[in-house]
């Protein structure tokens, strides 16, 4: 099956930890992207990749980091700087910028204790 | 930021009625999608409208789009309980802008249909 999936389900970290979301699809997508997601609100946009080993700041990257190494693969990392890292966080993909629609994976809920 | 702005927040209504939702922005578009997110879970295209349209149908969903008024409504006819949910609407800007190839999304409408 073709798809994105994102792991895990829910994830639970110590305050000031680091934590890494995985995100992988096999769509042979170029365009990967994090949003983060409170309740009640819409989806804001972390970060964006184009293309391999490309990436771009979104609206709300500080205290986030990313990787492209693989086209597969855009892992996100939640740093301690991250002043409220408790959120929904969801992976989307694109086969190109200029696609537009986008496929979500089925998201990580993050609680930081 | 958060481009798109639903109204209303919420909606509750009973099988086989209609569902309306609102959606306004701010700064011109290349297009505007409508995606529907079941609790817990991730967004489900819907449907995409350009801005050189004005409507467009897929199944029991209707959408319309007004730039001079930076709005776009989504209906869906004849509802089912499976069609709760919430629904988000979101824009892309044109090739000139910021917003290229990303997407603005709003708040969201929490639909609840009841059998």
């Amino acid at each position: 099956d073709g798809g994105i999936t994102q792991s895990p389900k829910y994830l639970f970290r110590k305050e000031g930890q680091n934590v890494t979301l995985s995100c992988e699809q096999n769509l042979n997508h170029d365009a990967m992207y994090w949003y983060r997601q409170d309740p009640g609100q819409g989806l804001r946009l972390i970060y964006y990749s184009q293309i391999v080993n490309d990436f771009q700041k979104g609206d709300i990257a500080e205290g986030y980091s990313v990787s492209r190494e693989k086209k597969e693969s855009f892992p996100l990392t939640v740093t301690s700087a991250q002043k409220n890292p408790t959120a929904f966080y969801l992976c989307a993909s694109t086969p190109g910028l200029a696609y537009n629609e986008q496929f979500f994976g089925p998201g990580t809920r993050l609680t930081v204790l | 930021s958060q481009q798109g702005e639903e109204d209303p927040q919420a909606l509750s209504i009973q099988e086989g009625e209609n569902a309306t939702m609102n959606c306004s922005y701010k700064t011109s578009i290349n297009n505007l999608q409508w995606y529907r997110q079941n609790s817990g879970r991730g967004l489900v295209h819907l449907i995409l409208i350009r801005s050189n349209e004005r409507e467009k149908h897929s199944g029991r969903l209707r959408v319309t789009l007004d730039t001079s008024k930076k709005s776009s409504s989504l209906l869906i006819t004849a509802s089912r309980a499976a069609d709760t949910a919430s629904y988000f609407c979101a824009t892309v800007g044109g090739m000139t802008t910021d917003s290229w190839g990303k997407l603005q999304f709003g708040a969201g409408t929490q639909v609840v249909v009841t059998p």
